[in-house]
This record gives C-alpha cells, structure tokens and sequence, in this order.
C-alpha cells in the first residue's frame, strides 16, 4: 500500500523568508512518480511537479527548488524568498509506475502555507 | 483551451435525494478520476477509469457509482447522498500512454448534503 505523509500541518512566514514543506512517503514499487500540487484560497488545484524514481536530480524553478532523496523516501520542496502569493495549500503525491496499481494517485494531508506581509 | 469541467460547482442537497456531479474533459484523455477532499485528510480517490467502460474502486468508493460510456465524459453518481458525503468533488484526467502522466484536475464541486 502506498502512504505519503506531510507533518506540517501548517507553516507561517514572513515575506521573503525561505521555507521547506515536508514529504515523505511510502511505497513498495521500484518505479514510482512523486508530485506536487499547489492548491491557493480560490480552490483549484495547480500541478507544480512531477519527478520519476530514476531520477534524483534536484531541480529549480525560478523561486521553487525540489530535493528528492530516494534513500530517505523524501521528496521536499523549498520555496525561498516566498511571497504572499505563495499562500496555499500544498499536496505531495505518489503514484505506481506500473502494476495493478497503475494510475492509481495517493495524497498526502496537505500542508498549509501561510505568507505574512 | 485545454480543460476539465465541473458541473454544478456549489450543491446543496438533502439526505436521499439522488444527485449526479457531471466531469468532462476536452482533451482526448484516456484516464479519469474522481477524488475526494476533507480537512486533515488530504485527497482520497473514490473510482477511476482507465478507459471507456473500464472503471475501478479507488480508496473511498462506498455511497458512489460512476459510468464511462464516453471518452470525454466520467459522471459521479450519489444514489442515496448521505451527510458523511459532505465533500469537496475533483474530477481530473491524464493521458494514459504507458506511463503515469500528470493528472490535471477541475475546479471542485462543493457538496452540502442536510
């Protein structure tokens, strides 16, 4: 069975502070797609980032950068320099790459972000 | 332009009146789902669909049904709405082409069952 687990429940900065949100997740797959996904006050959700098991390169997006770490089954995300824009709820997520469960997309609890100006 | 529709968006209803939450998608998607969305527990597949006329339970499929006799089209049925089914509703899609793609996801229908 798959679990992704987020334990901050919810975080609050500053303006221009730099901030981590946490996932870790579990999975008995060896190929596996991690997400995240952005969801602001208005409701919808966003697609911010998929990232592949073969691939433990971090990657940057302008003020988003992502640390997957397969040996720790984690798969942060860091915004620096955040903005009051960056208020939202945030949900990583674990998807199979195969097998009967193929498709099938697990959430984590969320983590809310709040931006102070 | 590329997107997932929701009907209604805002539903009030009452215990045991039957109810259908419309998802159409103009992308040519092979995959559908529906999720979905309550505090502190993130959100949680209810069915999905490979294809047409090939459904599945997801993690929270009881009180649900869902047909898929169109590419495009994947409604979400409540026979018997319940007040435990006070949700947010997400409908979302991807391509199937042999790998997990991205699932791009609607507006969310809020439902409010007395």
């Amino acid at each position: 069975a798959q679990k992704v687990t987020q334990a901050q429940t919810e975080i609050s900065v500053v303006e221009k502070e730099d901030v981590t949100l946490d996932c870790v997740y579990e999975t008995r797959d060896t190929t596996y797609y991690l997400f995240w996904y952005k969801q602001p006050p208005s409701g919808e959700l966003v697609f911010l980032i998929r990232r592949n098991s073969f691939d433990e390169q971090n990657e940057i997006s302008g003020r988003y950068s992502w640390n997957f770490q397969k040996s720790t089954s984690s798969f942060n995300f860091t915004i620096t320099a955040s903005q009051v824009v960056d208020s939202a709820v945030y949900f990583c997520a674990l998807s199979p790459a195969g097998g009967t469960s193929y498709g099938k997309l697990t959430f984590g609890q969320g983590t809310i972000l709040t931006v102070h100006p | 332009e590329a997107q997932v529709t929701q009907n209604p968006r805002y539903l009030i209803t009452v215990t045991g009146k039957k109810l259908t939450v419309t998802c159409s998608q103009n992308m040519n998607h092979e995959y559908m789902s529906w999720y979905r969305q309550d505090p502190g527990l993130g959100l949680r597949q209810i069915y999905y669909s490979m294809n047409v006329e090939v459904t599945d339970k997801g993690d929270v499929p009881e009180g649900y049904k869902v047909s898929r006799k169109e590419k495009r089209n994947f409604p979400l049925i409540l026979e018997s709405p319940s007040p435990n089914q006070t949700s947010l509703y997400f409908c979302a899609s991807s391509k199937l082409a042999g790998v997990p793609d991205t699932q791009y996801f609607g507006p969310g229908t809020r439902l409010t069952v007395l």
